[in-house]
């Protein structure tokens, strides 16, 4: 079973409004921890946000949160007011149990950002 | 300067040839993994390495070989290359206790 699942192949979005990156998980650890990263068309993986499973509030990295739902193992990335250097890659991961354990990916979204 | 250090960045060979794709990081960080990333699946795990000596097989073992004599490098063998291990293919670092990653900046690598 796909432990991590991104069912938005790609999306579009216009530039200055809100946009959400939907992402699901399955694990039956209790530790665990989220993460979403970002591949601009150069190619390197930029870390975003992280989001552990003991956290009690939603995570927030400056225009990105995350959306955590644990009862429906749900960890939706939001990106307020899109600009145009936010069309890019990015991916949903997992990590269960100890900090420095692998990471699983998701297949992506694709984002485009309109002007 | 401080990071990953992976190398070559682009490469072509031919199918049934061995090749190496290297990766060094400075931190001395304990675990170092090797991804392979291809369009609609995603970063997929190769091999990782908890530690100099210690390595284990990810989810896309087959064909591919690890090493990991000093903490510092993680080399990826491909030994005897075939077309579907077209691919980027990226290295990364973690910490126990510590919750990032980082991540090179990726080979490109083209089996034809």
């Amino acid at each position: 079973a796909q432990k991590i699942t991104q069912t938005q192949p790609g999306m579009f979005v216009q530039e200055k409004e809100a946009v959400t990156l939907d992402c699901t998980y399955d694990t039956s650890d209790p530790s665990y921890g989220l993460f979403w990263y970002k591949q601009p068309s150069s190619g390197e993986m930029i870390f975003l946000i992280y989001q552990g499973s003991y956290d009690q509030q939603n995570a927030t990295e400056g225009r990105y949160s995350l959306n955590f739902q644990k009862a429906r193992k749900s960890a939706n990335l939001v990106i307020s007011a899109s600009q145009l250097g936010d069309s890019a890659m990015y991916f949903c991961a997992m990590r269960e149990g100890g900090y420095g354990n692998k990471l699983v990916f998701g297949a992506g979204t694709i984002l485009r950002v309109k002007s | 300067d401080a990071g990953i250090t992976q190398s070559p960045r682009y490469k072509i060979t031919e199918t049934g040839r061995q090749v190496t794709l290297m990766c060094h990081q400075t931190w001395s960080h304990s675990y170092m993994f090797w991804y392979r990333q291809d369009l609609g699946h995603g970063l997929r795990l190769i091999y990782y390495s908890a530690a100099a000596d210690i390595t284990d097989k990810g989810e896309v073992p087959d064909g591919y070989v690890v090493s990991r004599s000093k903490t510092e490098n993680f080399p990826l063998t491909l030994e005897s290359a075939t077309r579907s291990q077209t691919s980027v293919y990226f290295c990364a670092s973690s910490e126990a206790g510590r919750f990032g990653y980082t991540f090179g900046s990726g080979t490109r690598l083209t089996v034809v």
